[in-house]
C-alpha cells in the first residue's frame, strides 16, 4: 500500500511562512490535494492537483510537488490558519485514495 | 448550494450492522463520483469507499472490504453505506464526500458527518 508521511506538528510565528511536507515514494508523479480541518468541522479543500486553489481560498495558500515530497506553503500566517492539514493522493495501482496522517499547525 | 447531509449513525455492539445515508442537494448527483471517509476520535482521515458515477465501479479500503457496501440511488440523490460485522475500530465520524468532476480524485464538498460508535 502507498504511504504518505506528514510531520505530526508544525509551529510558525504569526506573519511568517509555514511549510507542511507530505512524503511519498515518487509523489511528484501524482496529483496531491490538501485539506484544512478545524476542530469540530469537516475538512475543507485548500489546494488541489499540487498547486491549484479552489475558489475562496486565499492566495497565501500555495503548493509544490517534486520528487518524493509535496509541500503546502502558507504565507503570512494568521491565527485563523491554526488547524490540522492533510495531504491526499489517488493510488491508481490499487484504486485507493490515500490520506497522510495529518499535521497540526500551531501559530505562535 | 451544494449540501450533503448524513444520517444513520449511532451506537451498536460489535458484530452489529448500521446503514448510513447521505442526502445530496444543490447539484446533479448522478454526474459525480461519491465517497465515504471516516475519522476515528482524535485521529486522522481514512478513506473508506468510492463509487464511480460513470461506470458504477466500486472501491473499498482493505480495512472494510467484505464488511461494508457502498451504493447510490440517483433517483433519490442519495448515497449509502451498509456496514456489517462492525468492530470497535470502526468507531468514527463518517463523512459523505463529493468529487468535483469525473476523473478527479480530490474532494470538493463534505457533509458534516455522522458518528458511529461500536462498543459493548
Amino acid at each position: 500500500s502507498y504511504v504518505l508521511a506528514q510531520p505530526r506538528s508544525v509551529s510558525v510565528i504569526l506573519g511568517e511562512t509555514a511549510r507542511i511536507s507530505c512524503g511519498g515514494d515518487n509523489i511528484g508523479a501524482r496529483s496531491v490535494h490538501w485539506y484544512q480541518q478545524k476542530p469540530g468541522q469537516a475538512p475543507n479543500l485548500v489546494i488541489y492537483s499540487d498547486t491549484n486553489r479552489p475558489s475562496g481560498i486565499p492566495e497565501r495558500f500555495s503548493g509544490s510537488n517534486s520528487g518524493n515530497t509535496a509541500t503546502l506553503i502558507i504565507s503570512r500566517v494568521e491565527v485563523g490558519d491554526e488547524a490540522d492539514y492533510y495531504c491526499q493522493v489517488w493510488h491508481g495501482d490499487s484504486d485507493h485514495r490515500v490520506f497522510g496522517g495529518g499535521t497540526r499547525l500551531t501559530v505562535l | 448550494e451544494v449540501q450533503l447531509v448524513e444520517s444513520g449513525g449511532g451506537s451498536v455492539q460489535p458484530g452489529g450492522s448500521l446503514r448510513l445515508s447521505c442526502a445530496a442537494s444543490g447539484f446533479t448527483f448522478s454526474r459525480h463520483d461519491m465517497n465515504w471517509v471516516r475519522q476515528a476520535p482524535g485521529k486522522g482521515l481514512e478513506w473508506v469507499s468510492s463509487i464511480i458515477s460513470s461506470t458504477g465501479n466500486i472501491y473499498y479500503a482493505d480495512s472494510v472490504k467484505g464488511r461494508f457496501t457502498i451504493s447510490r440511488d440517483n433517483t433519490k440523490n442519495s448515497l449509502y453505506l451498509q456496514m456489517n460485522n462492525l468492530r470497535p475500530e470502526d468507531t468514527a465520524v463518517y463523512y459523505c464526500a463529493r468529487d468535483p468532476y469525473i476523473g478527479s480524485y480530490e474532494i470538493d464538498y463534505w457533509g458534516q458527518g455522522t458518528l458511529v460508535t461500536v462498543s459493548s
